[in-house]
């Protein structure tokens, strides 16, 4: 079975702060897919990455930044420097290989408020 | 582009009425759609996975007779909540999975948020 788990349900940082958003996945298939969403409060989802299992290359995209780290199960990640616009809820996902439904697991979320 | 288009994008109902929401990949085929269910404040909880042409699938504990999902062609997938009611107010997600796509990325839908007075 597949697990996604978002420790922090809710952070609060002053504009302009890092913040990390954590996540830690379970699962038993050797390929996986790994994502970011953001669902601001008009309730859309936005993509923000998407990572397969054998690619565990850091990723930075302007100010957001991603850590996957295989041996421990993790995938955190990082805004740099918030804005106000980033608040939102921010969920990780994971989904299993290719080849069967590719059902898509989501953590519970994080809400993030970033204080102007 | 990956759009994925839902109507209505929100819905007021009587209860016991039905109610049924499209979703529609609007600039590419999508063999695979999901529909997902999202209380206040809660994660995404995937309902069942449609594919097209065949019957879906429910995830344990959805009710197929409650909740008829049709996949009729390669870019329209409906979820009729049949007799609603107050508990079944919620926000509905779709997404939908490119036919062929070399790797999972789902593109979702807006949502529809739905209340049964």
């Amino acid at each position: 079975a597949q697990k996604v788990t978002q420790a922090q349900t809710e952070i609060s940082v002053v504009e302009k702060e890092d913040v990390t958003l954590d996540c830690v996945y379970e699962t038993r298939d050797t390929t996986y897919y790994l994502f970011w969403y953001k669902q601001p409060p008009s309730g859309e989802l936005v993509f923000l990455i998407r990572r397969n299992s054998f690619d565990e290359q850091n990723e930075i995209s302007g100010r957001y930044s991603w850590n996957f780290q295989k041996s421990t199960s993790s995938f955190n990640f990082t805004i740099t420097a918030s804005q106000v616009v980033d608040s939102a809820v921010y969920f990780c996902a994971l989904s299993e290989a290719p080849g069967g439904y590719q059902k898509v697991t989501f953590g519970i979320g994080t809400k993030l408020q970033v204080i102007p | 582009g990956a759009v994925v288009s839902q109507h209505p994008s929100w819905v007021i109902c009587k209860s016991g009425t039905s109610v049924k929401i499209e979703c529609r990949s609007l600039d590419f085929q999508a063999t695979t759609m999901f529909w997902y269910r999202q209380f206040p404040k809660q994660s995404l909880m995937l309902m069942a996975t449609s594919n097209e042409g065949s019957k879906a699938t429910y995830e344990q504990g959805v009710e197929k007779d409650k909740f008829l999902i049709n996949h009729a062609s390669l870019t329209l997938s409906t979820l009729t909540v049949t007799s609603a009611h107050p508990e079944d107010s919620s926000f509905y997600i779709c997404s939908a999975r490119k036919t062929l796509s070399s790797y999972n990325e789902q593109f979702f839908g807006p949502g529809t948020r739905l209340t049964v007075l």
